[in-house]
């Protein structure tokens, strides 16, 4: 039944060790987003496609990157994590580029441990 | 620079009140707002999307209002249970894929 998944729910890694996070949707949706959501904050957006164009936030650090391959996958690449990245990630796909009608709708998230 | 505040950043009730969580705006130029639900170390549910061009929605205990050009919303729940305890969060959307949240309200239903 779930929409848009994310894997894994958590994931450890050590400080500088390159990390990948998936996200899948069965929506058909044409855009998905990645979005860091630190303890207590509001979630900041990272980047996000729509369908194959890359948007990036001009305050995302260089250290995060994102591949689409397809309509239904998204990967969020950290290549050298520090501990400040630690925090949930969220992806999150909405069915076209906006407007009064539009949804976003949410994965579960992977919340990525950094030590 | 849009930026959305919620107030307070926590709240506890006892079972049954009835609450208002409130979200405001600072450009009122929105396509339409969101309120979600997060519970602990999960994603974002949808609860209630209101248009720019509507002034309020339900869905069964729950009552979501926009006053654009005030730059307010506040979402209703009636009859808190304790399953309501929960962080909201409101987003709204600019336009552009910009999806502007703020930090929500936790929300805790005491039995």
């Amino acid at each position: 039944d779930a929409m848009v998944i994310q894997n894994p729910r958590y994931q450890v890694t050590q400080f500088g060790k390159p990390v990948t996070l998936s996200c899948s949707q069965t929506l058909n949706h044409n855009v998905m987003y990645w979005y860091q959501q630190k303890s207590s904050q509001a979630p900041k957006l990272l980047f996000h496609y729509y369908d194959k164009d890359f948007n990036n936030e001009a305050d995302t650090p260089d250290n995060f990157q994102s591949r689409r391959p397809n309509t239904f996958f998204c990967f969020l690449d950290i290549r050298s994590p520090g501990l400040g990245d630690a925090a949930m990630y969220l992806c999150a796909t909405s069915r076209d580029m906006g407007g009064i009608y539009e949804k976003l709708f949410f994965g579960s998230g992977t919340q990525l441990s950094v030590l | 620079k849009q930026e959305v505040t919620q107030i307070p950043a926590a709240l506890s009730v006892p079972e049954g009140e009835n609450l208002v969580l409130n979200c405001s705006f600072t450009d009122s130029a929105i396509y339409n707002l969101q309120w979600f639900r997060q519970d602990p170390g999960k994603g974002l549910t949808s609860l209630l999307l209101i248009q720019s061009s509507q002034r309020e929605q339900t869905s069964g205990r729950l009552n979501a209002s926009l006053d654009k050009s005030s730059g307010r919303s506040t979402l209703y729940i009636a009859a808190s249970q304790p399953g309501d305890s929960a962080t909201y969060l409101c987003a709204v959307y600019t336009g552009g894929f910009k999806t502007i949240f703020g930090a929500g309200t936790r929300l805790f239903v005491k039995a």
